[in-house]
């Protein structure tokens, strides 16, 4: 059973064009993350929920709106797509907010604007 | 601010050496740290999660160390097989926040 799962694996798209990406975990935790990987493999942070509330929004531009529609999902959505956002997002998730445990990754969406 | 820093960025080693791969991070007050692998085009998978209280965390063939006091980490792996070929992240997580702050990596290749 996959632990974080997301939707879609991969994702080609237009210059300027509105897309979605879905996360949800079957872990029973209560806090969720996106985090974004760019083209030199660095990783970095963008939202955190703990229990349907956002708790962490690093500065990302506004154009990225998440939601999370319950403690298991946290969907990611963005609005007229730019070149620079091409790069891979991965979700997580973990026990709690501010907590010891573990974050459990999801296998990542490849997203490339064209 | 918290910065991570890991060195070296790739390193190549025949099969069986054993090796370790280094993590600084400026600001000592973290919670935990935790080393990942990720392959490539993967996801990553947790490999070892030391607390802050703790010295070190063992798991088969790896060992990690954590020096919270120099913001230090270190991954030993011991007796490397090419399977171990991949890129290994260290996150440290600061005090009072979930997030975790990541180094760029270290890109291993094992050969047999």
């Amino acid at each position: 059973d996959t632990a974080v799962s997301q939707t879609p694996k991969y994702l080609v798209t237009q210059m300027g064009n509105d897309k979605s990406i879905k996360c949800e975990q079957n872990l029973g935790h209560d806090t969720m993350y996106w985090y974004k990987q760019d083209s030199k493999k660095f990783l970095k942070i963008m939202f955190s929920y703990n229990n349907k509330e956002l708790i962490i929004n690093e500065t990302v531009p506004n154009r990225f709106s998440p939601k999370s529609p319950d403690k298991a999902h946290l969907n990611l959505h963005i609005n007229s797509l730019e070149l620079g956002d091409s790069a891979v997002y991965f979700c997580a998730s973990s026990q709690d907010w501010g907590g010891f445990g573990t974050q459990y990754f999801g296998p990542g969406t490849r997203l490339l604007v064209l | 601010k918290q910065e991570v820093t890991q060195i070296p960025a790739a390193l190549s080693v025949p099969e069986g050496e054993n090796l370790v791969l280094n993590c600084s991070f400026t600001d000592s007050a973290i919670y935990n740290l935790q080393w990942f692998r990720q392959d490539p085009g993967k996801g990553l998978t947790s490999l070892l999660l030391i607390q802050s209280s703790q010295r070190e965390q063992t798991s088969g063939r790896l060992n990690a160390s954590l020096d919270k006091s120099s913001g230090r980490s270190t991954l030993y792996i011991a007796a490397s097989q090419p399977g171990d070929s991949a890129t290994y992240l260290c996150a440290v997580r600061p005090s009072n926040t979930g997030k975790l702050i990541f180094g760029q990596g270290t890109t291993l290749q094992v050969k047999p």
